[in-house]
């Protein structure tokens, strides 16, 4: 299975709604999670089963989709929020996506 | 608290061999599946390997199959992961995970990392 996203990178600012896009090249079923990675830090799981929260992650971050199309949005943009986000399927092997930027 | 700590990273020559530790503390290293996840400097994630709870069932990317062999010890609460014929394109820094509580084949927590070079 082969992920894609879009945009490879964005820029925003704090307050903006954003939208990130992931697609499997295959039906996943809702097989897939949401990662956050700001630079020099370890990767940090934020939503799994396309749209379950993962705990302490917090409620401005949202997951939707099945099948082959996938969102991650963030509803208010927040300093913290500024990292590069990636998807990944977990139907079959664990394949990530290349990755989205947010950056100011 | 729990802690994930990957060790035995290093510089190896193409076609040599490394053996990568993970140890962990701060829950039941029994209960969950392990993983290692690897990024080459400045690129994006790549998972590399998965292993059950009890190590009977494990799975490989296609570009390491044959030449990686992933391990673990309960009573050590240790994960491996047994690097042979090891190839530029291997260098990276390897991150052991661990599934999910509900999910298991999700990475819900990250070690920082230990530093593979090949390079002769």
């Amino acid at each position: 299975i082969q992920m894609t996203q879009s945009p490879s990178s964005l820029s925003a600012s704090v307050g903006d709604r954003v939208t990130i896009t992931c697609r499997a090249s295959q039906d996943i079923s809702n097989s897939l999670a949401w990662y956050q990675q700001k630079p020099g830090i370890v990767p940090h799981l934020l939503i799994y089963a396309a749209s379950t929260l993962q705990s302490r992650v917090p409620s401005r971050f949202s997951g939707s989709g099945s099948g082959t199309d996938f969102t991650l949005t963030i509803s208010s943009l927040q300093p913290e929020d500024f990292a590069t986000y990636y998807c990944q399927e977990y139907n079959s092997a664990l394949t990530f996506g290349p990755g989205t930027k947010v950056d100011i | 608290e729990m802690q994930l700590v990957e060790s035995g990273g290093g510089l190896v020559q193409p076609g040599g061999s490394l053996r990568l530790s993970c140890a962990v503390s701060g829950f039941s290293f029994s209960s969950y599946w392990m993983h290692w996840v690897r990024q080459a400097p400045g690129k994006g994630l790549v998972w590399v390997s998965r292993i059950n709870t009890d190590g009977s069932r494990t799975m490989y990317a296609d570009s390491v199959k044959g030449r990686f062999t992933i391990s673990r010890d309960n009573a050590k609460k240790t994960l491996y992961l047994e690097m042979n014929s090891l190839r530029a394109e291997d260098t990276a820094l390897y991150y052991c995970g661990r599934g999910g509580r509900i999910e298991q084949l999700v990475l819900a927590s990250w070690g920082q990392g230990t530093l593979v070079t090949v390079s002769s």
